[in-house]
């Protein structure tokens, strides 16, 4: 089955610091997506990246970076140069390609990681 | 446009009320989804909905009703919950297998 962790409940920081959020995953499928999604106190969540199983280069999106590493199941999630605006949940998350397709998309969410960003 | 609509943003219900959530998308995706997100928990998929029929129930308990009457539409019909079911529910939409958009939620309080 499949599973994500998030093992940092909650991460403080203070403006300008990088901060890195951890992820990793459990799946039998050799082809799966992996996801996170930003969460602010507004409570929509709000798609930041998607990434299939067979792509492992890393992407950088200005201050958002993501490493993907099928050696240890990772897909950590840093941000440079934090600022305020970047406090929120962040929830990372995993869909098997059996769940994945014409029908939709079954999402498995990791506990979530809030993080806080002082001035 | 790529909004995902709720509404009400905010429902308080007695036990024994009848209400409906409501969840509207126009961009064009096939697949829509109700999720139930506890405080301080992340989102647990309740239903999938696909070309307008239900394609996943998560054992979701029948007090619980989805129904899709359009492409555009989701309604979560709610009928004699329980104080344990309150809780944030959001409703998505996808192209298929792809990134799913979530709207904003409804808060449900169940008194």
């Amino acid at each position: 089955a499949q599973k994500v962790t998030q093992a940092q409940t909650e991460i403080s920081v203070v403006e300008k610091e990088d901060v890195t959020l951890d992820c990793v995953y459990e799946t039998r499928d050799t082809t799966y997506y992996l996801f996170w999604y930003k969460q602010p106190p507004s409570g929509e969540l709000v798609f930041l990246i998607r990434r299939n199983s067979f792509d492992e280069q890393n992407e950088i999106s200005g201050r958002y970076s993501w490493n993907f590493q099928k050696s240890t199941s990772s897909f950590n999630f840093t941000i440079t140069a934090s600022q305020v605006v970047d406090s929120a949940v962040y929830f990372c998350a995993l869909s098997e390609a059996g769940m994945s397709g014409e029908y939709g998309n079954k999402l498995v969410f990791g506990a979530g990681t809030i993080l806080r960003v002082k001035s | 446009d790529t909004e995902v609509t709720q509404t009400p943003k905010h429902l308080v219900m007695g036990m024994t009320n009848k209400k409906s959530l409501k969840c509207e998308q126009h961009m064009g995706h096939r697949a829509m989804y109700w999720y139930k997100q506890k405080a301080k928990k992340p989102p647990e998929l309740m239903f999938v909905y696909s070309y307008e029929k239900l394609s996943i129930n998560e054992s979701v308990p029948s007090r619980f009703s989805p129904e899709c009457p359009n492409s555009s539409l989701l309604n979560l019909h709610l009928h004699a919950l329980q104080p344990e079911d309150s809780a944030l529910y959001l409703c998505a939409s996808s192209h298929k297998g792809e990134k799913l958009f979530f709207g904003s939620g409804t808060q449900l309080s169940v008194l």
